[in-house]
């Protein structure tokens, strides 16, 4: 256990709609990053926070948008859904602001868009 | 941007023989090279890093090799066991950025 929680686990919904994902890192860490996993393919960096601000970006997608709030707890949505948004999804954490050090992933949401 | 690429994308090892990943980045900046490991269905865990002033590091079974001229570090697993049979994913990093790479499918045959 990595001590970072994502919820859901799984979610299925349809093209055209917007779902919510979230992360609650692990307890003392500020910076959350999100990352998109294909099938079969690596791990796409989207963004990442640290302390509640936005502190670098990936290739994230305009119909995606992403926050964290004060008690450090981060959402990911995902709107005008597409096919290819189908992906796990995964949060991970650091203690640190910068990019260079351990990373703690949580399980995953496994997004299937019908 | 930085492009890390890793060699071989897929590895095909008897068990007990030895397994070895190389990564290849492009930032001269890149101060930070870990190794994450991810089983079929699970989240990626880190294995082993190395900072830029070490050459190498072991730990049991498992080494990571820097060379920073050259600009490549590598993965090196002895011994392999059937729980080694994994995806391998680079990411050299510095400061600011961070680049995994896309992964190397580890199968350690019986």
């Amino acid at each position: 256990d990595s001590g970072v929680t994502q919820t859901p686990k799984h979610l299925i919904t349809a093209t055209g709609q917007r779902v919510t994902l979230r992360c609650s890192p692990r307890s003392g860490d500020l910076s959350v990053y999100w990352y998109q996993q294909s099938l079969d393919q690596g791990l796409q960096f989207l963004i990442q926070y640290y302390n509640g601000e936005e502190r670098a970006k990936g290739n994230i997608l305009e119909r995606f948008s992403a926050q964290q709030f004060p008690d450090l707890h981060s959402e990911l949505n995902l709107s005008s859904l597409e096919l290819g948004d189908s992906a796990l999804y995964f949060c991970a954490s650091s203690t640190r602001t910068s990019q260079a050090g351990e990373l703690f992933f949580g399980e995953g949401s496994r997004l299937t868009v019908l | 941007g930085e492009n890390v690429e890793q060699h071989p994308s897929t590895l095909s090892v008897q068990e007990g023989d030895s397994a070895v990943i190389k990564c290849t980045y492009s930032d001269s900046a890149s101060n930070y090279f870990p190794w994450y490991k991810q089983e079929l269905g699970k989240r990626p865990q880190l294995i082993i890093d190395i900072r830029s002033n070490v050459g190498e590091k072991k730990d049991q079974r498992i080494a990571v090799t820097l060379n920073k001229t050259a600009k490549h570090f590598s993965l090196h697993i002895t011994e392999t066991q059937p729980e080694d049979s994994a995806v391998y994913f680079c990411a050299p990093s510095n400061d600011y950025k961070l680049s995994f790479g896309a992964g190397t499918t580890v199968t350690v045959r019986a």
